[in-house]
């Protein structure tokens, strides 16, 4: 059974920092991992889908990193702003069929 | 990008009734949709997934017979939460994808379900 784990649970930085968020995942097997953010009482927003076969992925400020192998996605935040805060949940896919499987997520407060 | 609605946003309702909730995906034609559930600073877990025009499949745990879930036409799909108790308060969300199997899914705002 596919676990994900976000670490750390909650990180609070100053405006301005670059910053890392880690998620890792026990069955290498998957068909994609994907980043998403969640505002307070709100849905999810994708920000970067990795396929199983890529190893990274970017988007503006934002690029995440995949190693299957060993079970890990990192998502980096460049010159973070108070608007990044959110909670960020990575989401992985296995192969074969349609389930995603959630991390327990990072809640992130950028100060001004 | 790929926009899903949810209707409605937030529902109060008294123990024991039923409440529908609806998921549409608007511009785009939606072969699967999936229907979750996130109690407070948790994750999402999975309720169920539907295919248009057949039965749920629902996750273990997950009562069928009392969550009910539609996927009548490839743009609409509800979960109606049957005699709902106060242990059904939960933020809901809706998440639709347009293909096969790892296909980008795109989620709907949610809707906060209090019973009470």
């Amino acid at each position: 059974k596919q676990e994900v784990t976000q670490i750390p649970a909650a990180l609070s930085v100053p405006e301005g920092e670059n910053l890392v968020l880690n998620c890792s995942f026990t069955d290498s097997a998957i068909y994609n991992l994907q980043w998403f953010r969640q505002d307070p009482g709100k849905g999810l927003t994708s920000l970067l889908l990795i396929q199983s076969s890529q190893r990274e992925q970017t988007s503006g400020r934002l690029n995440a990193s995949l190693d299957k192998s060993s079970g890990r996605s990192t998502l980096y935040i460049a010159a973070s702003q108070p608007g990044d805060s959110a909670t960020y949940l990575c989401a992985v896919r296995g192969t074969g069929f349609q389930k995603l499987v959630f991390g327990t997520g990072t809640r992130l407060l950028v100060s001004p | 990008g790929a926009v899903v609605s949810q209707h409605p946003s937030r529902v109060i309702c008294k123990s024991g009734t039923s409440v529908k909730i609806e998921c549409r995906s608007l511009d785009f034609q939606a072969t699967t949709m999936f229907w979750y559930r996130q109690f407070p600073k948790q994750s999402l877990m999975l309720m169920a997934t539907s295919n248009e025009g057949s039965k749920a499949t629902y996750e273990q745990g997950v009562e069928k017979d009392k969550f009910l879930i539609n996927h009548a036409s490839l743009t609409l799909s509800t979960l109606t939460v049957t005699s709902a108790h106060p242990e059904d308060s939960s933020f809901y969300i809706c998440s639709a994808s347009a293909g096969a199997a790892g296909e980008t899914q795109y989620f709907g705002p949610g809707t906060r379900l209090l019973v009470l």
